[in-house]
């Protein structure tokens, strides 16, 4: 079994100061990792996601996120928030190789101030 | 392409109600997924399906039943309502390891 530790259970932030979202893991097994993003009275979307290879992975609007196996953590980054980042991000995992389960952490809500 | 859709958006039930939320997917996803969010406690399973026909019992599947009878179709019916089942629950779907979510379906039951 796997499970999800996210260290931060809210996080404020100035608007287009660094910001840090951590997430830890505990399992057996290889892992694939995640980040989803839940914007207000919304579903969640798909932020990144590690499968494989380089250990750095990043999205398409400037987070990125870094595999280290030895922490078994993959936390989250953004150099510069905007107003439009306040959201919840809950990092997930999965075993590879087997059934596509996921087990999610608790969430972090993202509080970016102007 | 709609994705993933739910119905209804709103509820409200008294203690004891039943009812069923639908779940649709137009991806041809074989897996799909219930979950509940609740604040503090992030998303719990309630059950899953790995194909047409098929459910298993995630981590909180207490007090609640689901039926997969067509593929794009994943329904979770609510026997006898309690107000512990105040949440607001969300419909997944995915091919592989990514899940596509719903809006989701806000209950409340009094």
């Amino acid at each position: 079994a796997q499970s999800v530790t996210q260290l931060d259970s809210q996080v404020p932030v100035f608007e287009e100061a660094p910001v840090e979202l951590r997430c830890n893991y505990s399992s057996s097994v290889s892992v694939y990792l995640f980040w989803y993003v839940q914007y207000p009275n919304q579903g969640l979307q798909l932020l990144l996601k590690y499968l494989s290879g380089s250990t750095l992975v990043e999205s398409i609007n400037g987070f990125e996120a870094e595999f280290n196996k030895s922490q078994t953590s993959f936390h989250l980054r953004k150099p510069s928030v905007h107003i439009s980042d306040t959201a919840e991000y809950f990092c997930a995992v999965i075993r590879s190789g087997g059934s596509y389960i996921p087990t999610f952490g608790r969430g972090t809500s993202l509080i970016v101030h102007p | 392409n709609a994705g993933v859709t739910q119905t209804p958006k709103f509820r409200v039930l008294k203690t004891g109600q039943s009812m069923t939320l639908l779940c649709a997917q137009d991806m041809n996803h074989e897996y799909m997924y219930w979950y509940r969010q609740d604040p503090g406690m992030g998303l719990r399973l309630i059950h899953y399906s790995v194909g047409e026909g098929t459910t298993a019992k995630g981590e909180v599947p207490d007090g609640y039943n689901v039926s997969r009878l067509k593929k794009q179709n994943f329904l979770l019916g609510l026997e006898s309502a309690a107000p512990s089942q105040t949440s607001v629950y969300f419909c997944a779907s995915g091919m592989g390891e990514t899940q596509y979510f719903g809006p989701g379906t806000r209950l409340l039951v009094l």
